[in-house]
C-alpha cells in the first residue's frame, strides 16, 4: 500500500514569490492535514481538509491557503513569501476521525 | 490555553541503558495521546494511541502509558536504531494534532 507522497521534495524560492506544494494521501484515506515544522517551533498544525472542505485552521496568516480535490489530493500555497516561511512542510492523511495519520516525507522549503 | 511539555529535550543512553521520556499535557477537546517517532530529514512515524488513564500500550522495547494529564514513553534495553526524535501529540477536534517539541533519543554502541 502506498504512503503519502508529497511533491517536490526540495524547493528553493525567492522572498515575494509564492509557492504550491502537493500531496497525495494514502488510498481511502479522506482527510488530509498540513503541518510547518522549524527547528524553533516544531510542528505546527497549518490546516486540515476533509471531502474538499476546510475542517479545521491553525493560527496562521491567510498567505497560507490549501484546497482539497475530488481525489482526496490536497494542495497548499504560500503567496508572497517571507524568510521565515523556510520550513519542512508535512502533509498527513487519515481514514477516521478518532485514528491515527500518517505523514509523508515533507517538502523542504528555503526561501531565500 | 493548550499546552504540551515533553521531558527532557535530549537523552543520551548506552545501549541497554532502559529509560522513560515524559509528556505532560493541557489540551481542551482531547480525543486520544499519540506517540511518533521521527528520524532526520524524515515525516513522523506512527507509534501509538492511548485513549484512556491507565492504557497501555507495547511495540518491540517501547511502552507507552497514560495517566490523566501524563504520558510516558518506557524505552527497554535500547539499541542505537532507536535513535531518533520522539514526539507526543495530543489529538484535537478532526484530525489537528498539537505536537510537542520532542525529545530526541541518542543511543550509544
Amino acid at each position: 500500500k502506498a504512503g503519502v507522497t508529497q511533491t517536490p521534495r526540495y524547493l528553493i524560492k525567492t522572498r515575494g514569490q509564492q509557492v504550491t506544494l502537493s500531496c497525495s494521501p494514502i488510498s481511502g484515506h479522506r482527510s488530509v492535514s498540513w503541518y510547518q515544522q522549524t527547528p524553533g517551533q516544531g510542528l505546527q498544525f497549518l490546516f486540515e481538509y476533509f471531502s474538499e472542505t476546510q475542517r479545521n485552521k491553525g493560527n496562521f496568516p491567510g498567505r497560507f491557503s490549501g484546497r482539497q480535490f475530488s481525489n482526496s489530493r490536497s494542495e497548499m500555497n504560500v503567496s508572497t513569501l517571507e524568510l521565515g516561511d523556510s520550513a519542512l512542510y508535512l502533509c498527513a492523511s487519515s481514514f477516521t476521525e478518532r485514528g491515527e495519520a500518517f505523514f509523508g516525507q515533507g517538502t523542504r522549503l528555503t526561501v531565500v | 490555553e493548550d499546552q504540551v511539555t515533553q521531558s527532557p529535550e535530549a537523552l543520551r543512553l548506552q545501549e541497554g541503558e532502559s529509560s522513560s521520556l515524559n509528556c505532560s499535557y493541557t489540551v481542551s477537546g482531547l480525543r486520544g495521546l499519540f506517540w511518533y517517532r521521527q528520524d532526520p530529514g524524515k515525516g513522523p512515524e506512527f507509534l501509538f494511541t492511548l485513549y484512556s488513564a491507565g492504557e497501555e500500550k507495547e511495540k518491540e522495547r517501547l511502552k507507552a502509558t497514560l495517566t490523566k494529564k501524563e504520558s510516558f514513553l518506557h524505552i527497554t534495553a535500547p539499541k542505537p536504531e532507536d535513535s531518533a526524535t520522539y514526539l507526543c501529540a495530543p489529538g484535537l477536534t478532526g484530525n489537528q494534532f498539537y505536537f510537542g517539541t520532542g525529545t530526541s533519543l541518542t543511543v550509544i554502541p
